[in-house]
C-alpha cells in the first residue's frame, strides 16, 4: 500500500493560464475523490468517480473545472483561465466501494495552486 | 443535508493533560463518522471511524470517540497529550437519505496545540 500520490505539491502560475494536477489512487481502491480546501476551513467536496464513470460533478466550482479518469486508475483536475479565488489547497482521496458511506476515504498530501 | 460543527476553532492544552475536541453533527440518516488529523502542508489521515458497530471507538495513537445519538455528537479524546499531537483536526460525516454516502462533508476543524 504505497498511499494516495498527488503531483505536483505545489504549483504557482499566473492568472488566466491552465493548470492540471494528477492524482494516483491506492491500487485497489476503485472510488476517487477530489475535494478543494481553502485556508481555515475544512476541505470540500468538488466530484468522484467509481471507476472511469464520473458520478458526481455538479459541485465542482464552475465550468472552469473538469475532471477524467479516463481508465478508472489516475485522475486529472483540470482547472482553465485560473483566477485568483483558485488559489487552495487540492486533495485527492481514493477508496474501496461501498453501499454505504463507511468505507474510509485515503488522502493524499494534496497540490497546493498559488495563483500570481 | 448533512453539516457537522466543530466547536472551537483552537484549543490549547499541556502536554500530558487530557484532549477534548469537540464535535456536533446533523444528518436525517444514521450517519459514519470520521475523525481526521491534518499536519501542515500535508493531507488528511484517518484517526477512527463509527459506523454503528460500537458507540465508543477507538483510533490511532491513543485517540477515541464516542458516539451520543441523543446529543449528535461525536467528540474526541486522548488521556494525555503528546507534543507529536500538535495539528489540526477535522470532524466529517457521510451518509444521507438522498443516497449522498459518497461524499464527506467536513467541519472547519480544530487547531490543537500542545504546551511543554
Amino acid at each position: 500500500d504505497t498511499g494516495v500520490s498527488q503531483d505536483p505539491r505545489h504549483k504557482i502560475t499566473k492568472r488566466g493560464q491552465n493548470v492540471t494536477f494528477r492524482c494516483d489512487p491506492i491500487s485497489e481502491h476503485n472510488r476517487l475523490y477530489w475535494y478543494r480546501q481553502t485556508l481555515g476551513q475544512g476541505p470540500e467536496f468538488l466530484t468522484y468517480f467509481q471507476n472511469e464513470a464520473q458520478l458526481e460533478k455538479s459541485r465542482l466550482l464552475s465550468d472552469r473545472f473538469s475532471a477524467e479518469r479516463p481508465k478508472g486508475s489516475f485522475s486529472t483536475l483540470e482547472i482553465q483561465r485560473t483566477e485568483q479565488g483558485d488559489s487552495a489547497m487540492y486533495l485527492c482521496a481514493s477508496s474501496l466501494d461501498g453501499s454505504f458511506g463507511g468505507q474510509p476515504q485515503h488522502f493524499g498530501d494534496g497540490t497546493r495552486l498559488s495563483i500570481l | 443535508a448533512q453539516s457537522v460543527t466543530q466547536l472551537g476553532s483552537h484549543v490549547s492544552v499541556s502536554e500530558g493533560a487530557l484532549v477534548l475536541l469537540r464535535c456536533n453533527y446533523s444528518s436525517s440518516v444514521p450517519p459514519y463518522l470520521f475523525w481526521y488529523v491534518q499536519y501542515p502542508n500535508q493531507g488528511l489521515q484517518l484517526l477512527l471511524k463509527y459506523t454503528s458497530a460500537a458507540t465508543l471507538v477507538k483510533g490511532i495513537n491513543g485517540f477515541e470517540a464516542e458516539f451520543k445519538k441523543s446529543e449528535t455528537s461525536f467528540h474526541l479524546t486522548k488521556p494525555s497529550a503528546h507534543m507529536s499531537d500538535a495539528a489540526e483536526y477535522f470532524c466529517a460525516v457521510s451518509g444521507d437519505s438522498g443516497g449522498s454516502n459518497y461524499k464527506l462533508t467536513f467541519g472547519k476543524g480544530t487547531l490543537l496545540t500542545v504546551n511543554p
